[in-house]
């Protein structure tokens, strides 16, 4: 089945404590994404990555990592976590840059204490 | 920066009602997709618009795209139960897919 797989699907941590949210698709897509979902704010895009070895900021990267190491893999990762990235955090993946729908992940609820 | 404004935050209808929810660019856009989050669930792909002045169907819904490429609306003609969610546009800049803020529909029996 075709899909874009996040773990964990819900993570309480403490502010400092490093943590990484794995994000993988199957369907061979070239293009990866991660945003935040926040009341009020909708969906704001964090990183993404076009290809393999190649990531770019998107909105609100501050706080946030990513590595595109492999094509069907792009974590994120938190190195020092606050309470103000507490958020529900949505993968995307996409054939390529420009072209139709985005697949989501289930989503990561994220509580930074 | 490029942003997308999408409008009602909220909307409340009786079933059988008509909704409808706007988004609108600051800049051009390449194209612009609708999205729609059940609650408790991710955003899910509805449709795409490409062509200025583009209106496209499915079934209860239609999508317009406006003929200057900044804006696009989601009409639903007698709503359902079923269509209780948000409703996200997303505007296409380049290699960038911004979301707007959504419209929050809820559907009264």
């Amino acid at each position: 089945e075709a899909q874009v797989t996040q773990n964990p699907r819900y993570l309480i941590t403490v502010t400092g404590k490093k943590l990484t949210v794995t994000c993988s698709q199957n369907m061979n897509h070239e293009y990866m994404s991660w945003y935040r979902q926040d009341p009020g704010l909708g969906l704001r895009q964090i990183y993404y990555s076009m290809n393999v070895e190649v990531t770019d900021k998107g909105d609100v990267p501050e706080g946030y990592k990513v590595s595109r190491k492999e094509k069907r893999n792009f974590p994120l990762i938190l190195e020092s976590p606050s309470p103000n990235q507490t958020s529900l955090y949505f993968c995307a993946s996409s054939p390529r840059t420009g072209s139709t729908e985005a697949f989501f992940g289930q989503g990561t609820r994220l509580t930074v204490v | 920066g490029q942003q997308v404004m999408q409008i009602p935050q909220y909307q409340h209808v009786q079933e059988g009602e008509d909704f409808t929810t706007y988004c609108n660019s600051s800049t051009t856009l390449s194209n612009i997709q609708w999205y729609k989050q059940r609650p408790g669930g991710h955003p899910v792909f509805l449709i795409q618009l490409v062509k200025s002045g583009e209106v496209k169907k499915q079934k209860r819904l239609t999508f317009q795209f406006g003929e200057a490429k900044k804006n696009s609306s989601l009409h639903i003609t007698a709503t359902q139960t079923t269509d209780v969610g948000t409703y996200f546009c997303a505007g296409r800049f380049t290699d960038k897919l911004i979301f707007g803020t959504g419209t929050r529909l809820q559907v009264f029996p």
